[in-house]
């Protein structure tokens, strides 16, 4: 079965780091493109960051400087390390899978994850 | 960068039918994808590339996209589709790849 589990959110007060984890089966994040999508309490979907091909990152420009997409294909798991955390980025964070279609390649998410829940606040 | 626009919210009775609007600068040109989020829970894919769906996806569910509009359509809408609803395009012309609508409440009445 394709799944996408996510862990490491938590309390951590404003300035802090924090290392999400997102652990796949069914599937290689090697093979695939990989994204970090957010939400606030009562917000919508934000696109936070991406891994493509082969090293190639992209980070929102809320998050530019400050959070860094990463993947160990060894242990089959995507992660989001977040360094200077503000109450801003308090939100619950999903990890995706994004799937395209020749010939055009407009990606999609067709997995998600759960969730886990990040809280900012002193 | 680019812009999703989507109505704040919809509302419809059961067994009628429901369409979500979502808005962008020549959106035909693009693929949209959609997705159904209810309470708690993680968004799932509904419709992908315009108008196709994945396996298991009621077919009251479709999708159209032309010109500066995509639209999703609810059809026979029952009270288990009362969710957010959210359109999605990939940006490639900039780093903002994954570009989402501001999403919208769709309410059974």
């Amino acid at each position: 079965e394709v799944q996408l589990v996510e862990s490491g959110g938590g309390l951590i007060q404003p300035g802090g780091s924090l290392r999400l984890s997102c652990a796949a089966s069914g599937f290689s994040v090697s093979n695939n493109y990989m994204s970090w999508v957010r939400q606030a309490p009562g917000k919508g979907l934000e696109w936070v960051s991406g891994i493509y091909s082969g090293s190639s990152r992209h980070n929102a420009d809320s998050v530019k400087g400050r959070f860094t997409i990463s993947r160990d294909n060894s242990k089959n798991t995507l992660y989001l390390q977040m360094n200077s955390l503000r109450a801003e980025d308090t939100a619950v964070y999903y990890c995706a899978r994004l799937m395209g279609l020749r010939p055009d390649y407009q990606y999609y998410m067709d997995v998600w994850g759960k969730g886990t829940t990040v809280t900012v606040s002193s | 960068s680019y812009v999703l626009t989507q109505p704040p919210s919809v509302s419809v009775a059961p067994g009628k039918t429901a369409s979500i609007t979502c808005g962008g600068n020549n959106i035909g040109s693009k693929s949209v994808h959609w997705y159904q989020q209810k309470p708690g829970q993680a968004p799932v894919l509904i419709i992908y590339s315009d108008n196709h769906r994945p396996s298991g996806i009621p077919d009251r569910f479709s999708g159209s996209n032309s010109g500066n509009t995509a639209t999703l359509t609810v059809s026979w809408v029952e009270a288990g589709d009362e969710a957010d609803y959210y359109c999605q395009v990939w940006d490639s012309s900039s780093e903002h790849s994954v570009v989402f609508g501001g999403g919208t409440k769709l309410t059974v009445l």
